[in-house]
């Protein structure tokens, strides 16, 4: 099966960009989409498809792909950001799998 | 407003099995491809299983396959996730998933609480 590899943790600084980044092979052929996870809640979803956000997502999230990386994007950090972050994509090898990046710990400095 | 309620989890002994249950209110469930996902003490995500929205086609993780099953009753507007031959590995918060993605690919736009179960002796 296909994997999705995220940066284990990563930080920034309050008000500045930050990018998160998820590669893998099924990435050239299929849109991931992203999740924001605070400790002890649900997983909520903030980007999917091209560069799509559900509604009550704010514009300061983001998404893109090039190549078999994906990335999500949120500029001008803000406290409740910090949380961790995953990606999504489906298994590149045909096999009938839903995929999960390992995750990113975001921490807004 | 679509609701997902996770139950059934528990404390169960290494072998043991246990069903969980979500319920689904808000929206009409037999339209939706469901999928479980699970999440270790301090780990990661991980997709378990998921089940087409007539019950016709159920994918599983290798982890778990021939164990668990997943099924649903969309009279009853429940997904089910049987869980045989527990392992202390599985032990992690179970969440149910709605895929808005009518190809069930994992586009999760609504999730429940989390049910934890406890795989120990």
């Amino acid at each position: 099966s296909s994997e999705l590899t995220q940066d284990p943790a990563v930080s920034v600084a309050l008000g500045q960009t930050v990018r998160i980044t998820c590669q893998g092979d099924s990435l050239r052929s299929y849109y991931a989409s992203w999740y924001q996870q605070k400790p002890g809640q649900a997983p909520v979803l903030v980007i999917y498809g091209k560069n799509t956000r559900p509604s009550g997502i704010p514009d300061r999230f983001s998404g893109s792909s090039s190549g078999d990386t994906a990335s999500l994007t949120i500029t001008g950090a803000q406290a409740q950001d910090e949380a961790d972050y995953y990606c999504v994509s489906r298994d590149s090898s045909g096999n009938p799998f839903v995929v999960f990046g390992g995750g990113t710990k975001l921490t807004v400095l | 407003e679509a609701q997902l309620v996770e139950s059934g989890g528990g404390l169960v002994q290494p072998g043991g099995s246990l069903r969980l249950s979500c319920a689904a209110s808000g929206f009409t469930f037999s339209s939706y491809w469901m999928h479980w996902v699970r999440q270790a003490p301090g780990k990661g995500l991980v997709w378990v299983s998921r089940i087409k929205s007539d019950g016709s086609s159920r994918s599983y993780a290798d982890s778990v396959k021939g164990r668990f099953t997943i099924s649903r009753d969309n009279a009853k507007n429940t997904l089910y996730l049987q869980m045989n031959s527990l392992r202390a590995e599985d032990t992690a918060v179970y969440y149910c998933a709605r895929d808005s993605d009518n190809s069930g690919w994992g586009l999760f736009d609504y999730w429940g609480q989390g049910t934890l179960v406890t795989v120990s002796s």
